[in-house]
């Protein structure tokens, strides 16, 4: 059974740094792009950016470009999500998705829990 | 960049009638990259259709997905208890590759 387990919920002050990650099992985790989505609080689905876990391969959307760093440890099988400085407005839900290509296309087909992120003062 | 329009932003329907959801794009979208999504509250999306009119695996037959250039559709034919949630459409882009969301339609019961 594919599964992506994400680590837990993370409460953070501004400024600080913060990883945090996806667990694949189920599946071979070297041959599937890896994708992370944010989810701020009451609003929809935004793609971050993807990694290819096999070669560490990372494109990252044009509207998080900068703002973190997607990696890969392929000898655990997890991906991370990381950021040096957070702010605010980086409370969210993450999400990491296992990207699969179908014909043409590339789908999210296995979804992980979730990471909630709050960063208060 | 394409944008993604959903309509519309609510739908308030009661069990057993027929949904049907708009996604609009900013530019001609080959079906092919036309996915839909269904998020419940507390829970990871999930996929329904892609390629416009294809379900995922498992998923029932009263979903159906159509349309073509800039105009899609997702249909659902009697709400079940269980479809009351968050739709989302969602194009794929091949150069660069992108994974652009609409703004989600919510179905809430009536």
């Amino acid at each position: 059974e594919v599964q992506l387990v994400q680590s837990g919920a993370e409460v953070k002050k501004p400024g600080e740094s913060l990883k945090i990650s996806c667990k694949g099992s189920g599946y071979s985790f070297t041959s599937y792009w890896i994708g992370w989505v944010r989810q701020m609080p009451g609003k929809g689905l935004e793609w971050m950016g993807i990694i290819y876990p096999g070669d560490s391969d990372t494109r990252y959307s044009p509207s998080f470009q900068g703002q973190v760093t997607i990696s890969a440890d392929k000898s655990i099988s997890t991906a991370y999500l990381q950021w040096s400085s957070l702010k605010a407005s980086d409370t969210a839900m993450y999400y990491c998705a296992r990207l699969t290509p179908v014909s043409e296309l590339e789908l999210f087909d296995y979804w992980g829990q979730g990471t909630l992120v709050t960063v208060s003062s | 960049e394409i944008v993604l329009t959903q309509s519309p932003g609510t739908l308030s329907l009661s069990p057993g009638e027929r949904a049907t959801l708009s996604c609009r794009a900013s530019q001609s979208v080959s079906s092919s990259y036309l996915a839909w999504y269904q998020q419940k509250p507390g829970q990871a999306p999930r996929l329904l259709i892609y390629g416009a009119s294809s379900r995922a695996t498992g998923i029932p037959d009263r979903f159906s997905g159509s349309g073509s250039g800039t105009d899609f559709t997702l249909t659902i034919s009697r709400l079940e208890p269980e479809d009351f949630a968050v739709y989302y459409c969602q194009q794929y882009g091949s150069s660069p590759r992108t994974f652009t969301f609409g703004p989600g339609t919510k179905v809430d019961i009536k």
